[in-house]
């Protein structure tokens, strides 16, 4: 069965700093990757999506990042973090078979202070 | 520009039934879902229609109208583990060679009170 994972769980960054998100998918190969943003009391944002080694999609222009260097492996970067970049980070995976249901992870809560 | 609504809101009681309606307005239809999610944590997925008509899965239905750009999502039996939030999601077909995505709504917090 296909499991995704993201870390960390939480993270708390002061303003100006870095960050780097990971999400692997386990039990599936070439899956589409995508990334969201869910801040407090709005609904699910689409950051960026994949639908291969290096091939990424940006929804919304910001100053995140995304890179997939590895088939089951995406990650969302930033070089220097804004108040407005907290928010509950979702990944999710779809396989492209007709229905292309997707799958979340548990998700990371960023909170940017 | 997609447009997906639902109620922001909506009680109920115990055994209840409780109906939460979507209507959506997209530039294309490759499908609806419907997620399910608990305070703190992921989405997970409930159910999907592409054709019209209802999808019964034990305690949980869902219909779709594409004519009307109307979907509904039926909960029977209602438990206290229902509260949650459910989000109305469409799938809009890519251009070319991009890929389609999934424009969700704002979800509906339900509130099962005993």
């Amino acid at each position: 069965s296909q499991t995704i994972h993201q870390w960390p769980a939480t993270l708390v960054q002061p303003v100006g700093s870095p960050l780097s998100l990971e999400c692997t998918v386990e039990g599936t190969s070439n899956p589409n990757l995508y990334w969201y943003r869910q801040a407090a009391g709005r609904g699910l944002q689409l950051l960026f999506y994949s639908v291969g080694i290096g091939q990424i999609s940006s929804e919304v222009p910001q100053n995140l990042s995304a890179s997939r260097p590895q088939d089951r492996q995406f990650i969302l970067s930033s070089k220097k973090l804004l108040l407005s970049d907290s928010g509950f980070y979702l990944c999710a995976w779809s396989v492209v078979r007709g229905q292309e249901t997707q799958y979340f992870g548990p998700g990371t809560r960023l909170l940017v202070l | 520009g997609q447009n997906i609504d639902q109620p922001t809101e909506m009680t109920a009681t115990e055994g209840a039934i409780v109906q939460i309606n979507c209507t959506y307005q997209t530039s294309g239809f490759n499908g609806l879902f419907w997620y399910q999610q608990h305070a703190g944590e992921a989405p997970t997925f409930l159910s999907y229609n592409v054709l019209d008509g209802l999808e019964e899965k034990g305690r949980f239905s869902s219909f779709l109208s594409r004519s009307k750009g109307y979907s509904y999502l039926l909960l029977k039996e209602l438990q206290m583990k229902d509260s949650a939030s459910y989000l109305c999601a469409v799938s809009v077909p890519g251009r070319g060679s991009t890929l389609g995505r999934l424009y969700f709504g704002r979800g509906t917090q339900l509130t099962v009170w005993p």
